[in-house]
């Protein structure tokens, strides 16, 4: 593991049931994010978690809701999703104060809406 | 917003040969750029980044090399390995207080024994 944990690793929900991601960071970092990564389109960012607090939005539709209760972890609520929702959602970290670095990715959850 | 060009999707090589992978940036404040390599079925994991405060940054069989002017960047990767097979991503930050990455699209590079 890279100190980046997500659970479950695999996921099949039907489109009316509602699930919960999680992520889960030892490395001390302050800023977590959750990507949405679909086949042949770039890394989409989703939410952007910096010392707890959400700072970035990028439009992502209702039924995805993020939850960080603190620095180390992070979870994402699914509820209502839509087949097109099928895809590898990323988890990240990073320690960020004045200058850029990069991410810590976990290992990602696959989901799959039927 | 940032928007981040890669190029090309798909690059085929024998082992041995070199292969470049392409980049482009449209925020001139972009100050961060980062390579991630995501093996199949793998998570990505970063490999090498530069600050536009350089022009080039080597690791071994890998290289950055970054022209502010024409906001560009590529990633060189030299007497390639089949080890070397995996999706190339490129990406670009700037300092915001978080260091929020938009990400090119990926080469997917094949490296034939």
């Amino acid at each position: 593991e890279t100190g980046v944990t997500q659970t479950p690793r695999h996921l099949v929900m039907g489109m009316t049931n509602k699930k919960s991601l999680k992520c889960e960071q030892h490395l001390g970092h302050n800023a977590m994010y959750w990507y949405k990564q679909s086949a042949k389109k770039p890394l989409e960012l989703m939410f952007v978690y910096n010392f707890k607090e959400q700072t970035e939005n990028n439009s992502v539709p209702s039924r995805f809701s993020p939850e960080c209760p603190n620095s180390s972890h992070l979870f994402l609520h699914l509820h209502t999703l839509q087949p097109e929702d099928s895809a590898l959602y990323l988890c990240a970290s990073s320690q960020d104060n004045d200058r850029n670095y990069g991410y810590t990715f976990g290992s990602g959850t696959r989901l799959t809406v039927v | 917003g940032e928007n981040v060009e890669q190029h090309p999707s798909t690059l085929s090589v024998q082992e041995g040969d070199s292969a470049v992978i392409k980049c482009t940036y449209s925020d001139s404040a972009s100050n961060y750029f980062p390579w991630y390599k995501q093996e199949l079925g793998k998570r990505p994991q970063l490999i090498i980044d530069i600050r536009s405060n350089v022009g080039e940054k080597k690791d071994q069989r890998i290289a950055v090399t970054l022209n502010k002017t024409a906001k560009h960047f590529s990633l060189h990767i030299t007497e390639t390995q089949p080890e070397d097979s995996a999706v190339y991503f490129c990406a670009a930050s700037w300092n915001s207080g978080y260091s929020t990455l938009t990400f090119g699209k990926g080469t997917m590079l094949l490296v034939s024994p």
